[in-house]
């Protein structure tokens, strides 16, 4: 069964980091894209980053780049997503996925909640 | 950036009924498009990928359909677990975008 779990959310004041984690189990995590999505309170979906299988080529929204960080540890089955001068925008449900552009195998996590506040 | 936009918002309908969605892309996406349902409290769930293929385990009742800016998902008899908040997305172009959402609620 493919398990995807998130840590890392908390409270923390504007400008502030944190790191979030996804540990992955289930499947080969290596083979797949994974990408963060966020989902701030009574509002939609925002895709926010995405990382290749490999690790060395990552994408972000206009709303973050400069500020996160995706990487992965293949070899720990580990996503991570490093935020830094994070801003009140910032307030939302984390959930990190599974990514295939053409493919059906598509997968959450339950997410972590990020609160950015004072 | 593409922009894609739901219509409408809001979907009240009762069990029974068929639901028609739409999404709109500000250009053209090819059938790089995705429907997912999500429910309060849920992650969500992918529906339809490639724009009319439907995921595994998913009802025969969920179809999409449409090709380059145009897109639609409809549910052909709604069941009491189909209320829900619907979203579609697209996976032609970086940065990958998601809709605003349509919510099908009880009449």
């Amino acid at each position: 069964e493919v398990q995807l779990l998130e840590s890392g959310g908390g409270l923390v004041q504007p400008g502030g980091s944190l790191r979030l984690s996804c540990a992955a189990s289930g499947f080969t995590f290596r083979n797949y894209a994974m990408i963060w999505v966020r989902q701030a309170p009574v509002k939609g979906l925002e895709w926010v980053s995405c990382i290749l299988e490999g690790g060395h080529t990552t994408y972000y929204a206009d709303s973050v780049r400069g500020r996160f960080t995706v990487s992965r540890d293949n070899s720990k089955n580990l996503l991570y997503l490093e935020m830094n001068s994070l801003r009140a925008e910032d307030t939302a449900i984390y959930h990190c996925a599974t990514y295939q552009q053409r493919l059906p195998f598509d997968n959450w996590g339950q997410g972590t909640l990020v609160t950015v506040s004072s | 950036e593409i922009v894609l936009t739901q219509s409408p918002a809001t979907l009240s309908l009762s069990p029974g009924e068929r639901a028609t969605l739409s999404c709109r892309a500000s250009q053209n996406v090819n059938d790089y498009l995705a429907w997912y349902q999500q429910k309060p409290g849920q992650a969500p769930r992918l529906l339809i990928y490639n724009a009319s293929n439907r995921a595994t385990g998913i009802p025969a009742r969920f179809s999409g359909s449409g090709s380059g800016t145009e897109f639609t998902l409809t549910i052909s008899s709604l069941e009491p677990e189909d209320f829900a908040v619907y979203y579609c997305q697209q996976r032609g172009h970086w940065p990958l975008t998601f809709g605003g959402g349509t919510k099908v609620e009880i009449k």
